[in-house]
């Protein structure tokens, strides 16, 4: 069974764009996460879909928004970019929400 | 408000011996503990998980045990091995029958290094 995709890997921005990341779960399931990782932070949690409605939120501000499609698979978007958003955005999936994450590679972002 | 904290950044242990991670959470609502390793460049594998009804679960090499009344979970690696060298993130979460899961809460992470 392929593992947690993530697309794509790596990606430069400047100030005030906007950008899409996109993550492709493991087949069957439903839950798709999305966590930032800085060094200072660690792991944040963005957001949780589960059937293509937003189930869970964590504490992040309006420019970062999510969807998910009928095929499970999850696109991340970040409005104005800003320095402080420079990160590992990392796509977990999981069955229904609960027990085990399974992570992608994630997708590096650098906003210069 | 860090409510999963892993107090030692580090850790550093010889090959064989016992490694033991450490994790603290603030909120009694948890109910759900995981352990992850990361390795450079590559996303947060599972390893472990306990249910807060356990006080301990094993797999293989790995035990982690869990002790409610100090909301203090720990991992344990015995024995380790170079390959284990990653850094290790604890995460808790509270599951609700009808919603699942709620959302993860990652610990700050603790390297842990193997020397041969």
């Amino acid at each position: 069974k392929a593992g947690v995709t993530q697309t794509p890997r790596y990606l430069i921005k400047t100030r005030g764009q906007q950008v899409t990341l996109s993550c492709s779960p493991i087949s069957g399931h439903r839950s798709v996460s999305w966590y930032q990782q800085t060094p200072g932070q660690g792991l944040q949690f963005l957001f949780e879909y589960f059937s293509e409605t937003q189930r869970n939120k964590g504490n992040f501000p309006g420019r970062f928004s999510g969807r998910q499609f009928s095929n499970s698979r999850s696109e991340m978007n970040v409005s104005t970019l800003e320095l402080g958003d420079s990160a590992l955005y990392l796509c977990a999936s999981s069955l229904d929400g609960g027990g085990e994450q399974y992570f992608g590679p994630g997708t590096r972002l650098t906003v210069t | 408000d860090q409510q999963v904290k892993q107090n030692s950044p580090s850790l550093s242990v010889q090959e064989g011996r016992i490694s033991i991670l450490n994790c603290d959470y603030t909120n009694s609502m948890f109910d759900y503990f995981l352990w992850y390793k990361k390795y450079p460049a590559e996303g947060p594998t599972f390893l472990i998980s306990i249910s807060s009804i356990k006080d301990k679960n094993e797999d293989g090499r790995f035990t982690v045990f869990l002790n409610k009344s100090a909301k203090h979970l720990s991992l344990h690696i015995v024995p380790s091995q170079p390959g284990d060298s990653a850094v290790y993130f604890c995460a808790a979460s509270r599951r609700t029958i009808i919603q699942g899961a709620q959302k993860l809460v990652f610990g700050q992470g603790t390297r842990l290094t193997i020397n041969p």
